[in-house]
């Protein structure tokens, strides 16, 4: 079964610094990765995808992320960190079958993130 | 093109009432996801549907917990006679056929007294 781990329960980062939350997975072909943000009382964002082809992947908000397959990563970046970016960051991986839609999504456990002015 | 709505946004049960969330996935989407939250748990898959078909529904309690998507209306998750244990935020995701991203809605958030 596939699993997500994200080591940072909590990061605080200064406002402009530059951001990299973690992410692990574990599954047991090519994965399909995610970053989603959640604000407090709010659902889920989608930031970005992994799917294949490049393995940085461009997202909003001024997020990437890198699909590194030796080191089983999908670590999301943004090099200047805004107030507003406070919020909760979940990853997670999605099962496929044979090109299907199915997409059932194994979360990791989040990290909160604290943006300091 | 409106987003995944949810409602009620917001319910109070008293234990051994029933709770009934609803889901309307985002147009041209066939496909529901079910998840919950659970404090200090995270974000826990329950069951994928799609149009009058159960297609996983590994991650649901055995009992006291239901869910369908009939081929008129909204996706329904139904818990039965409900437990403390059950105060969660409830979240439905849709995805549109051939898709694997999928797009949350924001969430009920039932708290059982």
């Amino acid at each position: 079964a596939q699993s997500v781990t994200q080591p940072d329960i909590h990061i605080t980062v200064s406002e402009g610094a530059s951001l990299e939350l973690r992410c692990n997975y574990s599954y047991g072909a090519t994965p399909y990765l995610f970053w989603y943000v959640q604000s407090p009382g709010q659902g889920l964002q989608l930031l970005l995808k992994y799917f294949s082809g490049d393995t940085l992947v461009q997202g909003i908000k001024g997020f990437e992320a890198e699909f590194k397959r030796s080191q089983s990563s999908f670590n999301l970046r943004k090099p200047s960190v805004h107030w507003s970016d406070a919020a909760e960051y979940f990853c997670a991986v999605g099962e496929h079958a044979g090109g299907t839609s199915y997409g059932k999504l194994t979360f990791g456990q989040g990290t909160i993130l604290t943006v300091h002015p | 093109n409106a987003g995944v709505m949810q409602n009620p946004r917001h319910l109070v049960r008293r234990r051994g009432q029933e709770a009934r969330l609803r889901c309307s996935p985002m147009k041209g989407h066939s496909h529901v996801y079910w998840y919950r939250q659970l404090p200090e748990e995270g974000l826990k898959f329950m069951v994928y549907l799609q149009k009058e078909n159960i297609i996983d529904e590994s991650g649901m309690p055995k009992e006291r917990f239901s869910a369908e998507f009939p081929k008129e209306g909204p996706s329904i998750l139904r818990i039965q006679q409900v437990v403390r244990g059950d105060s969660a935020a409830y979240f439905c995701a849709s995805s549109p056929p051939g898709y694997y991203e999928q797009y949350f809605g924001p969430g009920t958030r039932l708290t059982v007294t």
